[in-house]
Protein backbone atom coordinates (compact mmCIF):
# COMPACT_ATOMS: atom_id res chain seq x y z
CA UNK A 1 0.00 0.00 0.00
CA UNK A 2 1.59 3.53 -1.43
CA UNK A 3 1.80 5.91 1.96
CA UNK A 4 -0.43 8.54 0.09
CA UNK A 5 -3.10 7.38 -2.37
CA UNK A 6 -4.41 9.75 -5.20
CA UNK A 7 -6.53 8.78 -8.20
CA UNK A 8 -4.52 9.87 -11.36
CA UNK A 9 -7.48 10.73 -13.22
CA UNK A 10 -7.64 12.25 -15.57
CA UNK A 11 -10.70 14.39 -14.48
CA UNK A 12 -12.86 16.81 -17.25
CA UNK A 13 -15.47 18.94 -15.79
CA UNK A 14 -17.80 21.94 -17.47
CA UNK A 15 -16.85 25.34 -16.72
CA UNK A 16 -18.33 26.87 -13.24
CA UNK A 17 -18.40 23.32 -12.37
CA UNK A 18 -17.06 22.40 -8.35
CA UNK A 19 -14.37 20.10 -8.86
CA UNK A 20 -13.68 17.61 -6.00
CA UNK A 21 -10.16 16.31 -5.16
CA UNK A 22 -9.26 13.66 -2.68
CA UNK A 23 -6.07 11.41 -1.05
CA UNK A 24 -6.02 9.09 1.62
CA UNK A 25 -3.06 8.27 2.95
CA UNK A 26 -1.95 5.27 5.84
CA UNK A 27 0.42 7.36 8.08
CA UNK A 28 -1.26 8.58 10.72
CA UNK A 29 1.39 11.02 12.09
CA UNK A 30 1.21 13.22 9.30
CA UNK A 31 0.58 16.53 10.51
CA UNK A 32 1.01 18.98 7.49
CA UNK A 33 -1.28 18.34 4.54
CA UNK A 34 -0.78 20.73 1.18
CA UNK A 35 -2.31 21.25 -1.98
CA UNK A 36 0.39 21.78 -5.15
CA UNK A 37 -1.29 22.69 -8.51
CA UNK A 38 1.66 22.16 -11.42
CA UNK A 39 0.86 23.46 -14.91
CA UNK A 40 2.55 21.81 -17.56
CA UNK A 41 6.34 21.40 -17.63
CA UNK A 42 6.23 23.86 -14.08
CA UNK A 43 7.40 23.08 -11.10
CA UNK A 44 4.37 22.80 -8.47
CA UNK A 45 2.87 25.93 -6.47
CA UNK A 46 1.59 25.77 -3.30
CA UNK A 47 -1.97 25.99 -2.97
CA UNK A 48 -3.55 25.52 0.05
CA UNK A 49 -1.81 24.60 3.46
CA UNK A 50 -3.20 23.03 6.58
CA UNK A 51 -2.37 21.72 9.91
CA UNK A 52 -4.33 18.88 10.97
CA UNK A 53 -8.00 18.07 10.56
CA UNK A 54 -10.11 21.04 9.49
CA UNK A 55 -10.98 23.29 6.73
CA UNK A 56 -9.20 26.21 5.09
CA UNK A 57 -11.14 28.54 2.19
CA UNK A 58 -8.85 30.70 0.12
CA UNK A 59 -10.99 32.08 -2.64
CA UNK A 60 -12.39 29.40 -4.51
CA UNK A 61 -10.88 26.82 -2.96
CA UNK A 62 -11.27 24.69 0.16
CA UNK A 63 -9.42 22.32 2.19
CA UNK A 64 -10.93 19.86 3.76
CA UNK A 65 -8.46 17.46 6.28
CA UNK A 66 -10.12 14.36 7.84
CA UNK A 67 -7.57 12.76 10.52
CA UNK A 68 -10.02 10.08 11.75
CA UNK A 69 -10.48 9.05 8.32
CA UNK A 70 -6.85 9.91 6.72
CA UNK A 71 -8.68 11.93 3.94
CA UNK A 72 -8.15 14.84 2.65
CA UNK A 73 -10.23 16.90 0.11
CA UNK A 74 -9.34 20.17 -2.09
CA UNK A 75 -13.01 21.49 -3.78
CA UNK A 76 -12.56 24.34 -6.40
CA UNK A 77 -16.07 26.32 -6.92
CA UNK A 78 -16.83 27.81 -10.09
CA UNK A 79 -14.00 26.02 -12.03
CA UNK A 80 -12.20 27.95 -14.83
CA UNK A 81 -10.48 27.17 -17.50
CA UNK A 82 -7.46 28.44 -15.87
CA UNK A 83 -7.86 25.93 -13.21
CA UNK A 84 -6.66 23.30 -15.80
CA UNK A 85 -3.51 21.19 -14.11
CA UNK A 86 -2.25 18.48 -11.81
CA UNK A 87 -3.59 19.06 -8.54
CA UNK A 88 -1.12 17.14 -5.76
CA UNK A 89 -1.74 16.61 -2.36
CA UNK A 90 1.42 16.18 -0.11
CA UNK A 91 1.79 15.57 3.72
CA UNK A 92 4.34 15.27 6.29
CA UNK A 93 5.45 14.94 9.77
CA UNK A 94 6.87 18.00 10.70
CA UNK A 95 10.10 19.06 8.90
CA UNK A 96 10.65 15.90 7.36
CA UNK A 97 10.42 15.31 3.78
CA UNK A 98 6.87 15.18 2.63
CA UNK A 99 5.09 12.55 0.46
CA UNK A 100 3.46 13.37 -2.36
CA UNK A 101 0.10 11.72 -4.21
CA UNK A 102 0.38 10.88 -7.88
CA UNK A 103 -1.32 14.10 -9.03
CA UNK A 104 -5.01 14.55 -10.60
CA UNK A 105 -4.43 15.84 -13.72
CA UNK A 106 -7.78 18.35 -14.16
CA UNK A 107 -9.31 19.49 -17.36
CA UNK A 108 -11.95 22.49 -17.04
CA UNK A 109 -13.46 22.93 -20.71
CA UNK A 110 -14.98 26.16 -21.47
CA UNK B 1 6.78 35.02 -0.36
CA UNK B 2 9.05 32.88 -0.56
CA UNK B 3 11.04 32.38 -4.38
CA UNK B 4 13.06 29.39 -5.66
CA UNK B 5 14.79 30.38 -8.60
CA UNK B 6 15.62 26.97 -10.58
CA UNK B 7 18.61 27.52 -13.96
CA UNK B 8 18.62 26.40 -16.72
CA UNK B 9 15.02 25.53 -17.58
CA UNK B 10 15.42 23.34 -20.41
CA UNK B 11 18.90 22.14 -21.23
CA UNK B 12 20.03 19.25 -23.90
CA UNK B 13 23.23 17.23 -23.95
CA UNK B 14 24.87 14.71 -26.04
CA UNK B 15 25.20 11.20 -24.03
CA UNK B 16 28.20 10.93 -21.98
CA UNK B 17 28.25 14.77 -21.05
CA UNK B 18 28.02 16.18 -17.67
CA UNK B 19 24.88 18.84 -16.85
CA UNK B 20 24.82 21.12 -13.78
CA UNK B 21 21.61 22.73 -12.47
CA UNK B 22 21.36 25.41 -9.87
CA UNK B 23 18.73 25.89 -7.32
CA UNK B 24 18.50 29.36 -5.78
CA UNK B 25 16.81 30.44 -2.54
CA UNK B 26 16.10 34.27 -3.83
CA UNK B 27 14.97 35.54 -0.93
CA UNK B 28 15.15 33.78 2.00
CA UNK B 29 17.99 31.03 3.40
CA UNK B 30 17.44 27.55 3.12
CA UNK B 31 19.11 25.31 5.14
CA UNK B 32 17.48 22.37 3.42
CA UNK B 33 16.91 21.48 -0.03
CA UNK B 34 15.80 18.96 -1.55
CA UNK B 35 16.13 17.19 -5.61
CA UNK B 36 13.15 15.89 -7.35
CA UNK B 37 12.56 13.95 -10.25
CA UNK B 38 9.47 13.72 -12.37
CA UNK B 39 8.62 11.53 -15.29
CA UNK B 40 5.69 12.64 -17.78
CA UNK B 41 2.47 12.11 -15.78
CA UNK B 42 4.19 10.58 -13.13
CA UNK B 43 4.35 12.14 -9.44
CA UNK B 44 7.07 13.64 -7.97
CA UNK B 45 10.03 11.56 -7.16
CA UNK B 46 12.40 12.38 -4.25
CA UNK B 47 16.42 12.11 -4.72
CA UNK B 48 18.28 13.24 -2.51
CA UNK B 49 17.71 16.14 0.47
CA UNK B 50 20.96 18.42 0.57
CA UNK B 51 22.02 20.37 3.51
CA UNK B 52 23.57 23.33 3.70
CA UNK B 53 28.03 22.26 4.60
CA UNK B 54 26.93 18.51 4.90
CA UNK B 55 26.65 15.85 1.93
CA UNK B 56 23.13 15.27 0.51
CA UNK B 57 21.31 12.36 2.03
CA UNK B 58 20.37 9.93 -1.30
CA UNK B 59 16.72 8.24 -1.64
CA UNK B 60 17.25 4.13 -2.16
CA UNK B 61 17.81 3.85 -5.80
CA UNK B 62 19.75 7.00 -6.61
CA UNK B 63 23.11 6.98 -7.28
CA UNK B 64 25.30 9.42 -5.65
CA UNK B 65 28.26 8.97 -8.21
CA UNK B 66 25.56 9.88 -11.10
CA UNK B 67 23.88 12.21 -9.19
CA UNK B 68 25.95 14.72 -7.53
CA UNK B 69 24.73 16.99 -5.16
CA UNK B 70 26.14 20.27 -3.43
CA UNK B 71 24.96 22.35 -0.82
CA UNK B 72 27.38 24.75 -0.68
CA UNK B 73 25.93 27.71 0.45
CA UNK B 74 22.41 28.74 2.31
CA UNK B 75 21.09 29.81 -0.94
CA UNK B 76 22.45 27.58 -3.28
CA UNK B 77 22.60 24.01 -3.96
CA UNK B 78 23.42 22.56 -7.22
CA UNK B 79 22.71 18.40 -9.15
CA UNK B 80 24.95 17.42 -11.38
CA UNK B 81 24.08 14.39 -13.61
CA UNK B 82 27.67 12.74 -14.51
CA UNK B 83 27.93 11.18 -17.57
CA UNK B 84 24.35 11.45 -19.19
CA UNK B 85 22.59 8.83 -20.80
CA UNK B 86 19.05 8.97 -22.28
CA UNK B 87 17.19 7.51 -19.78
CA UNK B 88 18.19 10.46 -17.62
CA UNK B 89 16.31 12.55 -19.37
CA UNK B 90 13.20 13.82 -17.03
CA UNK B 91 11.96 17.24 -15.19
CA UNK B 92 14.07 17.70 -12.35
CA UNK B 93 12.50 19.89 -9.95
CA UNK B 94 14.37 21.22 -6.56
CA UNK B 95 12.31 22.37 -3.46
CA UNK B 96 13.48 24.47 -0.49
CA UNK B 97 12.67 24.78 2.75
CA UNK B 98 13.36 27.96 5.00
CA UNK B 99 15.55 28.59 8.18
CA UNK B 100 12.82 29.11 10.06
CA UNK B 101 10.45 32.14 9.06
CA UNK B 102 7.26 32.44 7.43
CA UNK B 103 6.43 29.19 5.47
CA UNK B 104 9.15 26.85 7.45
CA UNK B 105 6.80 24.06 7.32
CA UNK B 106 5.98 23.91 3.56
CA UNK B 107 8.48 23.65 0.64
CA UNK B 108 8.66 26.22 -2.05
CA UNK B 109 9.64 24.89 -5.48
CA UNK B 110 11.64 25.80 -8.50
CA UNK B 111 10.21 26.13 -11.88
CA UNK B 112 12.20 22.74 -12.90
CA UNK B 113 14.61 21.82 -15.35
CA UNK B 114 14.01 19.93 -18.62
CA UNK B 115 16.79 17.72 -18.85
CA UNK B 116 16.50 16.07 -23.13
CA UNK B 117 19.93 13.75 -23.61
CA UNK B 118 20.11 13.00 -26.75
Amino acid sequence: QKEVEQDPGPLSVPEGAIVSLNCTYSNSAFQYFMWYRQYSRKGPELLMYTYSSGNKEDGRFTAQVDKSSKYISLFIRDSQPSDSATYLCAMKVGNNDMRFGAGTRLTVKP
Amino acid sequence: GAVVSQHPSWVICKSGTSVKIECRSLDFQATTMFWYRQFPKQSLMLMATSNEGSKATYEQGVEKDKFLINHASLTLSTLTVTSAHPEDSSFYICSAISAGGTGANVLTFGAGSRLTVL
